[in-house]
């Protein structure tokens, strides 16, 4: 049973080039999250999706998009790499009815230059 | 002002220590309280939740104090194993989209 998976484990990006950050998780979640995660601040959320077709923006969505291809898949876009963008970012999926319990994945460290 | 805040430490204790950790929230009008646990480059992982009454799971005890907004964690007879990152977790309610994340307490536990 492998969880949350996400790739790639790390990115190294020059600004302006774009990216997407693949999530997929096997627990059957209706809820998957989109967070990045920096020093001193505490994991914020980007975006989120409630179930298959529907995503909301969550504390920082700028310069992100989101797609939730299927219940399995929530991808996360980054268009035009920004250097504040640097960061690990995290995905996690929960089910319905316990969604403080949130499954993260191993993460991916992004560098933008 | 952080809507949860932690002390980053590092708490540094040898084997075997009790240890606290402590974090306030800003929200009175939070439903709901976590611990997560994380280890150094890893993903969070849920430890316990915390309730009003106060709870125990193993050597992990977790309190809340409504009035001022403040929640710990005691860490008995501490192990190896419990060096980690501590994040405290907080459900401002109104949906599932709504946990907000402390930055964490950092435990070094050394023999």
């Amino acid at each position: 049973n492998a969880g949350v998976t996400q790739t790639p484990k790390f990115q190294v990006l020059k600004t302006g080039q774009s990216m997407t950050l693949q999530c997929a998780q096997d627990m059957n979640h209706n809820s998957m999250y989109w967070y990045r995660q920096d020093p001193g601040m505490g994991l914020r959320l980007i975006y989120y999706s409630a179930s298959e077709g529907t995503t909301d923006k969550g504390e920082v969505p700028n310069g992100y998009n989101v797609s939730r291809l299927n219940k399995r898949e929530f991808s996360l876009r980054l268009e035009s790499a920004a250097p504040s963008q640097t960061s690990v970012y995290f995905c996690a999926s929960s089910t319905g009815d316990r969604d403080y319990e949130q499954y993260f994945g191993p993460g991916t460290r992004l560098t933008v230059t | 002002r952080k809507e949860v805040e932690q002390d980053p430490g590092p708490f540094n204790v040898p084997e075997g220590a009790t240890v606290a950790f402590n974090c306030t929230y800003s929200n009175s009008a939070s439903q709901s309280f976590f611990w997560y646990r994380q280890d150094c480059r890893k993903e969070p992982k849920l430890l316990m939740s915390v309730y009003s009454s106060g709870n125990e799971d193993g050597r992990f005890t977790a309190q809340l104090n409504r009035a001022s907004q403040y929640i710990s964690l005691l860490i008995r007879d501490s192990k190896l194993s419990d060096s980690a990152t501590y994040l405290c977790v907080v459900n401002k309610g109104g949906g599932y989209n709504k946990l907000i994340f402390g930055a964490g307490t950092r435990l070094a536990v050394h023999p």
